[in-house]
């Protein structure tokens, strides 16, 4: 298995453009996570997709972020503009539903930095 | 509000074994995980607790107590490789985490 499948895995981008982070989740789970982690407040959950469909986005900090999941195996997290303040690693996690349902499986992360 | 603490830093050297505590406050629980975190890199899960008492995988072994909010892991036979953070993380919901701040562990030759 090629596990959880993240790009582009560094982006510097100045203040202003528009970001967008992907992820491709581990073939056949259907949860699917988006993190953002800095040394200030670590690991922080932004958005839980469950069968595709956005449950929970109260951790997505302003309205200049924003996610889908348009299929099982595609999502991106997309920021507009971006802020110096936005630099982090953002990961991407799936699972299953099934047995096993408490392990996530993170991706190796897109290192982001906003100038 | 959600709390999880748990040492900023362990030192150890070689072949010992260390104990990385994590004390919890939150809402709601469905159990405690751990994950390992090198530099550079992402979180890979190490183990879930979601009864009392202690898990054992392989070197790394995990116990949990509900009524103290309170659990641990355990490394035993220390390698130079396990140098990283661990972070504990509650599970709130069904999908909810809440991820400690990690504590650094450093292993010495």
């Amino acid at each position: 298995d090629a596990g959880v499948i993240q790009s582009p895995r560094h982006e510097v981008t100045e203040m202003g453009q528009e970001v967008t982070l992907r992820c491709k989740p581990i073939s056949g789970h259907n949860s699917l996570f988006w993190y953002r982690q800095t040394m200030m407040r670590g690991l922080e959950l932004l958005i839980y997709f469950n069968n595709n469909v956005p449950i929970d986005d109260s951790g997505m900090p302003e309205d200049r972020f924003s996610a889908k999941m348009p299929n099982a195996s595609f999502s991106t997290l997309k920021i507009q503009p971006s802020e110096p303040r936005d630099s982090a690693v953002y990961f991407c996690a799936s699972r299953t539903s099934d047995r096993g349902w408490e392990t996530q499986y993170f991706g190796p992360g897109t290192r982001l930095l906003v100038l | 509000g959600q709390s999880l603490e748990q040492p900023s830093e362990v030192t150890a050297v070689e072949g010992a074994i260390v104990q990385i505590n994590c004390t919890y406050q939150t809402s709601g629980f469905y159990g405690l995980s751990w994950y390992q975190q090198h530099d550079g890199g992402a979180p890979t899960f190490l183990s879930y607790n979601a009864l009392d008492g202690l898990e054992e995988t392989g070197r790394f072994s995990s116990f949990l107590s509900r009524s103290d909010s309170y659990g641990y892991l355990l490394l035993q036979e220390l390698q130079m490789k396990d140098s990283a953070s661990y972070f504990c993380a509650v599970t709130i919901g069904t999908y909810k985490y809440i991820f400690g701040t990690g504590t650094r562990l450093k292993v010495l030759a």
